[in-house]
């Protein structure tokens, strides 16, 4: 296991277009988390999940923003009708139940 | 709600020498866990160190170590004899005690090293 893989690592779309993200985790664990790291900020977080289940989402995610996790392995982050201010960096991370989150290398978004 | 805050922008630290970086943080929770996170120039964060709030030393990772002023809710850094590898931009972080993963950071410091 290589550990988070996200994809693609650089997405480039007009504004008002949508767009997917994939995370595929380590595979024991069993949550899966995702950030938003804008240029020179810290991470903010969005949402995570417990298995297939979404237990909490942050108020940073507009009804824009959905994310899944079908069968509790990899998950995907859309956002429709993208705006500029979406553009930024979107991290996936991945835990055991009591462990340390373990991050993926991110996913930049332009949007133009 | 928990607050991360770190009031250093950047720092800088010669080869070998030793350098702390600050973070102060604000919780309601009883129960919390406090991480050290670093970020290299467009590589993905990596965990440098953990404290457990109910612990009351303070936890050592090789050349790192941390101070942990749980009364103070401060969480220092220090990095001994430094290396150019450590070059990165540092972030402070606070979980709850339901999830290590939920994590609350900072705004990071840059950590440069001078040869």
């Amino acid at each position: 296991d290589t550990g988070v893989s996200q994809n693609p690592r650089h997405k480039i779309t007009k504004r008002g277009q949508n767009v997917t993200f994939r995370c595929d985790p380590i595979s024991e664990h069993n949550r899966l988390y995702w950030y938003r790291q804008t240029l020179g900020q810290g991470p903010e977080f969005l949402t995570y999940f417990q298995n297939e289940a979404q237990l909490e989402k942050s108020r940073l995610l507009s009804d824009r923003f959905s994310a899944e996790r079908p069968k509790g392995s990899f998950s995907t982050l859309e956002i429709q009708r993208t705006e500029q201010g979406d553009s930024a960096m979107y991290l996936c991370a991945s835990s055991l139940l009591l462990s340390e989150a373990f991050f993926g290398q991110g996913t930049r978004l332009t949007v133009v | 709600a928990q607050t991360v805050t770190q009031s250093q922008p950047e720092m800088s630290v010669q080869e070998a020498e030793t350098v702390t970086l600050s973070c102060t943080y604000d919780t309601s929770e009883s129960d919390y866990y406090l991480f050290w996170y670093k970020q290299p120039p467009s590589r993905q964060m990596i965990l440098v160190i953990r404290q457990e709030a109910y612990k009351q030393q303070n936890a050592t990772e090789n050349r790192f170590s941390v101070n942990f002023q749980k009364a103070a809710k401060s969480f220092s850094l220090k990095i001994s004899d430094s290396q150019l590898g450590d070059a990165a931009m540092y972030f402070c972080a606070h979980a709850g005690g339901t999830s290590y993963g939920k994590l609350t950071f900072g705004q990071g410091t840059i950590l440069t090293v001078h040869p």
